[in-house]
């Protein structure tokens, strides 16, 4: 079975600090991991992802994130957090062993940069 | 931009009513999704498909059904909606195993 957890219903930052949003999952096979945000209102939009290779993937709008097989973490950051940051984001996993294209999603964790 | 489209945007409606939600992607993707989502709460995949008239259920219960009769389109159809169908429904597709899901806008039903 697949499960992603984000530990932080909302994370605090100040601008220009540099921001994390943490994510471990659990799966059975190997992971695929994403990480997506949402805007009021909106659907989801997608940021990056981790598929092979290395490590530190980046993404749009100068995030990235870093895959951690060992604490099968994949924590989202940006080095310098802006306002327009402040949204939802999701961690998501797909087994790529068992769980098909079933993609599950973390419960999410509200960010809010303030200026 | 993503090409996926969902209609109505917002729907307000009494129970008993039969509802249909609109999805429409143009990307040729095989794999189609539907998630139920309360505001600003997590997503639950609540109906998949893999190609045309492949349709399964996901990890959440749901009264909705859905059909996949063309590529393009997914359909999610409730026969007799009630207050507890009351949610946002977002529509997503993806390309392949490896790839990202591109999400529609989403359907915020309230039911009455």
């Amino acid at each position: 079975a697949q499960s992603v957890a984000q530990p932080e219903d909302q994370v605090n930052v100040a601008e220009g600090n540099p921001l994390t949003v943490k994510c471990t999952y659990s799966v059975s096979g190997n992971p695929y991991l994403f990480w997506y945000v949402q805007y009021p209102n909106r659907g989801l939009q997608f940021l990056l992802k981790y598929i092979t290779g290395d490590n530190l993937v980046k993404g749009s709008y100068g995030f990235e994130a870093e895959f951690n097989k060992s604490q099968t973490s994949f924590h989202l950051k940006k080095p310098s957090a802006l306002v327009s940051d402040s949204a939802l984001y999701f961690c998501a996993v797909r087994d790529r062993d068992t769980g098909g294209f079933k993609t599950i999603f973390g419960a999410g964790t509200r960010l809010f940069v303030k200026a | 931009e993503a090409d996926i489209y969902q209609t109505p945007r917002y729907l307000v409606i009494g129970t008993g009513k039969k509802i249909t939600l609109e999805c429409s992607q143009t990307m040729g993707h095989d794999k189609m999704y539907w998630y139920q989502q309360d505001p600003g709460m997590e997503l639950h995949l609540i109906h998949y498909s893999y190609g045309v008239n492949s349709t399964e259920k996901g990890d959440l219960s749901s009264e909705s059904t859905v059909s996949r009769i063309r590529t393009e389109h997914f359909p999610l159809t409730l026969e007799s909606a009630r207050p507890s169908h009351t949610s946002q429904y977002l529509c997503a597709s993806s390309e392949s195993n490896t790839g990202e899901l591109f999400f529609g806008e989403g359907s915020r039903l309230t039911v009455l």
